[in-house]
């Protein structure tokens, strides 16, 4: 069974662009959640999808949002980006739902660089 | 509130035994996940505690106590393979709150 991908794994952009990332899951898996990973904040949960429902969100901005597709991919997305935007976006795919015992499998993460 | 707080960094003699313990404080809880991420990587699932007590799995243990909102995990004869970051994870309804995780460093 394939992991969970993400694409593109490495993006330099520019102050004030956006940004688009996708995230494919396991196949069957139903949720998807997106994290933020900065050295020193660890990681820093963003939102959840399941079933093309956002379930849940953390305390970010309003510039990052996302989608869930009927086929369980999903896209985040970072408008007019800032410096501080810089991370690594992991996406994690579950069975069930984040929340109950179903452990999330990570993709492997998108670099992102905000010069 | 919600909170975890693991300790930032811990050090280890190949061979030895090492505890890395997690507070956490979170509404709805569910559960206790434990992940390992070696640098650069992604992190990748090694525990999950539900009721209180102890969880073996090999060379890796987990506990937890849920009145205390206590979490451990035991590592034993430890390798050098096991140098990594360790991520405590507490769940709750449609959500999973992660510590800032704990780098282990293992020496030979």
């Amino acid at each position: 069974k394939a992991g969970v991908t993400q694409t593109p794994r490495y993006l330099i952009k520019t102050r004030g662009q956006q940004v688009t990332l996708s995230c494919s899951p396991i196949s069957g898996h139903r949720s998807v959640s997106w994290y933020q990973q900065t050295p020193g904040q660890g990681l820093q949960f963003l939102f959840e999808y399941f079933s093309e429902t956002q379930r849940n969100k953390g305390n970010f901005p309003g510039r990052f949002s996302g989608r869930q597709f009927s086929n369980s991919r999903s896209e985040m997305n970072v408008s007019t980006l800032e410096l501080g935007d810089s991370a690594l976006y992991l996406c994690a795919s579950s069975l069930v739902g984040t929340g109950g015992s179903y452990e999330q499998y990570f993709g492997p993460g998108t670099r992102l660089t905000v010069t | 509130g919600q909170n975890i707080d693991q300790p930032t960094e811990m050090t280890a003699t190949e061979g030895a035994i090492v505890q890395i313990n997690c507070t956490y404080q979170t509404s709805g809880f569910n559960g206790l996940f434990w992940y390992q991420q070696h640098a650069g990587e992604a992190p990748t699932f090694l525990s999950y505690n539900v009721l209180d007590g102890l969880e073996e799995k090999g060379r890796f243990s987990s506990f937890l106590s849920r009145s205390k909102g206590y979490s451990y995990l035991l590592l034993k004869e430890l390798q050098m393979k096991d140098s990594a970051s360790y991520l405590c994870a507490a769940t709750g309804t449609y959500k999973y709150i992660f510590g800032t995780g704990t780098r282990l460093k293992v020496l030979a």
